[in-house]
């Protein structure tokens, strides 16, 4: 069974760059698609970003131009980047892996939250 | 943008009742590869999302055969039998069949 770890700062200033990294453990990264999921604190869930390798990516169009994916194949981790931040991007960010042929979120991290403020 | 309204917001049960949570997409979820990517996930208190039903109606592995799924098109459905105090948490239907993928608001489930 796959399990995924975040890490990253929890406190980011506003217009600065948040940074996640997400750990893989019981599969590889390669054999899987993934995705980040966010969950501002008592709200409800917002998906983010779905990719392959670095070869599929897609973003959800409201956070496009500040988001970016990376992915290291030798650490079996993979990263997100949210430029340009501010309070409403306060929330939690789960990454999960995505469940082959069913479009849907089998495996999810613990999450980590992430506050945006100075 | 995919809409997708759940109703009720809110549902009370009695211990060992049933509940039903409805999810209504604002267009059509089926797939021109002839699937529907609709998929229901329970969060606990304190907990991430847990996968429970994908594509409309199939159980995921361990999830118990209490929960169903149900529904076509836009209207989807649902069921948990026999509701026991593990099943308070907030329930959402999401969708996967056109990007950005969307989820509904939620519907919290506890005990009356």
């Amino acid at each position: 069974q796959v399990q995924l770890q975040e890490s990253g700062p929890g406190l980011v200033k506003p217009s600065e760059t948040l940074s996640l990294t997400c750990t893989v453990s019981g599969g590889s990264i390669s054999n899987f698609y993934w995705s980040w999921i966010r969950q501002p604190p008592g709200k409800g869930l917002e998906w983010v970003a779905y990719f392959y390798h670095n070869e599929i990516s897609t973003y959800n169009p409201s956070l496009e131009s500040r988001v970016t994916i990376s992915v290291d194949t030798s650490r079996n981790q993979f990263s997100l980047r949210l430029s340009s931040v501010t309070a409403a991007d306060t929330a939690i960010y789960y990454c999960a892996s995505v469940l082959f042929g069913a479009n849907g979120f089998d495996y999810w991290g613990q999450g980590s939250l992430v506050t945006v403020s100075s | 943008d995919i809409l997708m309204t759940q109703t009720p917001l809110s549902s009370p049960v009695t211990l060992g009742q049933s509940a039903s949570i409805s999810c209504r997409s604002s267009q059509s979820l089926l797939h021109s590869d002839g699937n529907t990517y609709l998929s229901w996930l329970q969060q606990r208190p304190g907990q991430p999302p847990r996968l429970l039903i994908y594509k409309i109606s199939n159980r995921f592995s361990g999830v118990p055969d209490r929960f169903s799924g149900s529904g076509a098109g836009t209207d989807f459905t649902l069921k948990i039998s026999r509701v026991e105090a593990e099943d308070v948490g907030i329930y959402y239907c999401m969708q996967g069949t056109q990007f950005p993928w969307t989820f509904g608001q939620g519907t919290k489930v506890d005990i009356k």
